[in-house]
């Protein structure tokens, strides 16, 4: 079985700082991971995505993320927060074809 | 654009009462989701659908029904069986499985009680 754990509920950083959102997977098999992002009322857009080429993902709006075996963690991190940045964060992980498991989600704040 | 249709934005229903959520997507995937997302929670699965006139149960899918006539459209009825509706229902599509393919999501609905 697949499970995700997000383990921080809520990040708080300043605008220019390192943003870094950790995710650790259970996983039977070699998953997929991603992460996705939401914004208030909005639905969920994709990141990145993880499924066995290079370890370290390059997304969308400069975050990327390290998938690292050993730890059975796929960390995100942003090198520069921006005040758009501000949302709700979903590390997801995948085994078969159609079933996705969540993340309870990472809330992030920017402060200016 | 191609994307992902909800509506409406906001329902309401009635104790006893069956209401159903609309979700139309043009981007020519095979597969459709429901999702219910609860705050502090994950997404969870209610009924996904990978192929016309085809469509199995999620994790959650008592009090729920769906049915898939078209592959544009997944429309997903809150039952007066499910006793506590009030969530964000969120509907997703994706090419074909998901474990490759990244799915893609509407604006979703929000369903209160009355």
């Amino acid at each position: 079985a697949q499970s995700v754990t997000q383990l921080d509920s809520h990040v708080s950083v300043s605008e220019g700082t390192p943003v870094l959102l950790r995710c650790n997977y259970s996983s039977s098999y070699s998953p997929s991971l991603f992460w996705y992002v939401q914004h208030p009322n909005k639905g969920l857009q994709l990141l990145l995505k993880y499924t066995s080429a290079a370890t370290l993902v390059k997304g969308i709006n400069g975050f990327e993320a390290e998938f690292k075996k050993s730890e059975t963690s796929f960390h995100l991190t942003k090198p520069s927060a921006h005040m758009s940045d501000a949302a709700e964060y979903f590390c997801v992980v995948s085994e078969n074809d159609y079933k996705l498991s969540f993340g309870a989600g990472t809330t992030v704040t920017v402060r200016a | 654009d191609g994307g992902i249709t909800q509506s409406p934005k906001y329902l309401f229903r009635k104790e006893g009462q069956n209401v159903t959520l609309s979700c139309e997507q043009n981007l020519n995937h095979d597969a459709m989701y429901w999702y219910r997302q609860d705050p502090g929670q994950g997404l969870r699965l209610i009924y996904y659908s990978q192929i016309v006139n085809d469509f199995q149960k999620g994790d959650i899918a008592e009090g729920y029904s769906v049915s898939r006539e078209k592959k544009e459209s997944f429309p997903l009825t809150v039952t007066s069986a499910q006793k506590n509706p009030t969530a964000f229902y969120l509907c997703a599509s994706s090419k074909q499985g998901a474990s490759n393919q990244p799915q893609h999501f509407g604006d979703g609905t929000r369903l209160s009680i009355l």
